[in-house]
């Protein structure tokens, strides 16, 4: 049982270059999530998804993409990179969000935009 | 104002010292009050959950909530070496019971020294 898998862990990119994140969960969780996390300013929500084929924006979605073509994948594109999208991305997902709240996080991928 | 406040630290305690970790909110809608420990280079972990007023205790570590001051605390006793982490508290409302999204402070860094 892997939990929450991120790839890639590290990648550095050039200005206005574009990737995916991929995130996997094998625990058939519906609620999946993506968070930037910054020096100093916790964890910031970019976008959450309750279900196959249903995404939404959270707190911090300008620059970002998701889709959410099945329950196991939820993969964040990044289009035209900026120096302000460094940061670690962690994904996490969630059988039901009523019972205390508990994510699942995975190990978080580290970006830096040059 | 930010919704959550937490003092980021850094934080030292000698082994073996009581901890005390606190942050304030300023949404009373928030119900949900979580505790997560986030180890260096990894992703955070579901330590704490408390549901309105009160307190809950478990092993070493008790989750206070005063929902009349918006103040929220965790203590940790007899602080151990392996309890050196990030610790960020995180809450959500009712109205974001159904989705799962979670609002974070900044994560206060602890350092226990042997």
């Amino acid at each position: 049982n892997a939990g929450v898998t991120q790839t890639p862990k590290f990648r550095i990119l050039k200005i206005g270059q574009s990737m995916t994140l991929q995130c996997a969960q094998d625990m058939n969780h519906n609620y999946m999530y993506w968070y930037r996390q910054d020096p100093g300013m916790g964890l910031k929500l970019i976008y959450y998804s309750v279900g196959a084929g249903i995404t939404d924006k959270g707190e911090v979605p300008n620059g970002y993409n998701v889709s959410r073509s099945t329950t196991e994948d939820f993969p964040l594109r990044l289009e035209l990179a900026a120096p302000s999208q460094t940061s670690v991305y962690f994904c996490a997902s969630s059988y039901s969000p009523g019972n205390a709240g508990e994510l699942f996080f995975g190990e978080g991928s580290r970006l830096t935009v040059l | 104002q930010k919704e959550v406040e937490q003092d980021p630290g850094p934080l030292s305690v000698p082994e073996g010292a009581i901890v005390s970790l606190n942050c304030t909110y300023s949404n009373s809608a928030f119900q949900y009050f979580m505790w997560y420990r986030q180890y260096s280079r990894k992703g955070p972990e579901l330590l704490m959950y408390t549901y309105s007023s009160g307190n809950k205790e478990d092993g070493r570590f008790t989750a206070q909530v005063d929902k009349s001051s918006k103040y929220i605390s965790l203590f940790i006793r007899d602080s151990q070496p392996s309890d050196s982490a990030t610790y960020l508290c995180a809450m959500s409302g009712q109205g974001s019971s159904n989705t799962g999204k979670l609002i974070f402070g900044q994560g206060t860094t602890l350092q226990v020294k042997p």
